[in-house]
């Protein structure tokens, strides 16, 4: 069974707090994706990766950045949390063949 | 840059009657589409997609959705909805499998809701 395991389910952070959140595929994926979702704005790609080392910006970057120093994990880190980074985080990975995306569980963080 | 248009954010329909979610697409390119469904306390996961070839596609249970190039759609229906359907659906497009256009873009998604 295809698997992205994200390592934490829920999260409570204080604001200016050095936050990261961790991804993991079992499926040898090229791609791998950070999304953030909030009620009304559907999914927003923060960051993506296409292969190890390399990222790209996606559609609200600011605030966040993103580690892939092996090709199964894909950090987000929040380098000084805040209160509207409180938001459900979903990690997602697809391959290059059709770019259909496997979701992990989600984190649902709350910065206080 | 593509973009997905969901204009329904809520529906709610009787069990046992047909339903129709519109995705509406923009993109200067070939695409991929795609619709992903949330049940409740869950990630997304794959309901169905069209890469080529048939426009007509289909899933496992009872959902189909049609591609329609000229009018960049690719809305989703099921001529029956059971309570189990009950869940937020998102429309989703990519450029296609070429590297560094692999990104997934999503509609702002619709919360279907079955009336018992």
């Amino acid at each position: 069974d295809v698997k992205v395991t994200q390592s934490s389910r829920y999260l409570v952070k204080r604001t200016g707090e050095k936050v990261f959140l961790e991804c993991v595929q079992d499926m040898d994926h090229e791609n791998m994706f950070w999304y953030r979702q909030d009620p009304g704005l559907g999914l927003r790609l923060i960051y993506f990766s296409y292969d190890v080392k390399m990222k790209e910006k996606g559609d609200i970057p600011e605030g966040y950045s993103v580690s892939r120093e092996k090709k199964e994990r894909f950090s987000l880190i929040l380098e000084s949390a805040s209160t509207n980074q409180t938001s459900m985080y979903l990690c997602a990975s697809s391959n290059t063949v059709d770019t259909e995306a496997f979701f992990g569980q989600g984190t649902r963080l709350t910065v206080v | 840059a593509q973009s997905v248009t969901q204009l329904d954010s809520q529906v709610p329909v009787f069990e046992e009657a047909p339903v129709e979610l519109r995705c509406n697409y923009s993109s200067s390119v070939s695409v991929y589409l795609f619709w992903y469904v949330q049940y409740p306390n869950q990630g997304l996961q794959l309901l169905l997609k069209y890469l080529s070839g048939s426009t007509l596609v289909e899933s496992i249970n009872g959902f189909e959705a049609e591609f329609n190039k000229s009018q960049t759609s690719f809305h989703l229906r099921k001529p029956s909805v059971h309570i189990s359907d009950t869940a937020e659906y998102f429309c989703a497009v990519s450029e296609g499998a070429n590297f560094g256009n692999e990104k997934l873009t999503f509609g702002t998604g619709t919360r279907l809701t079955i009336i018992p």
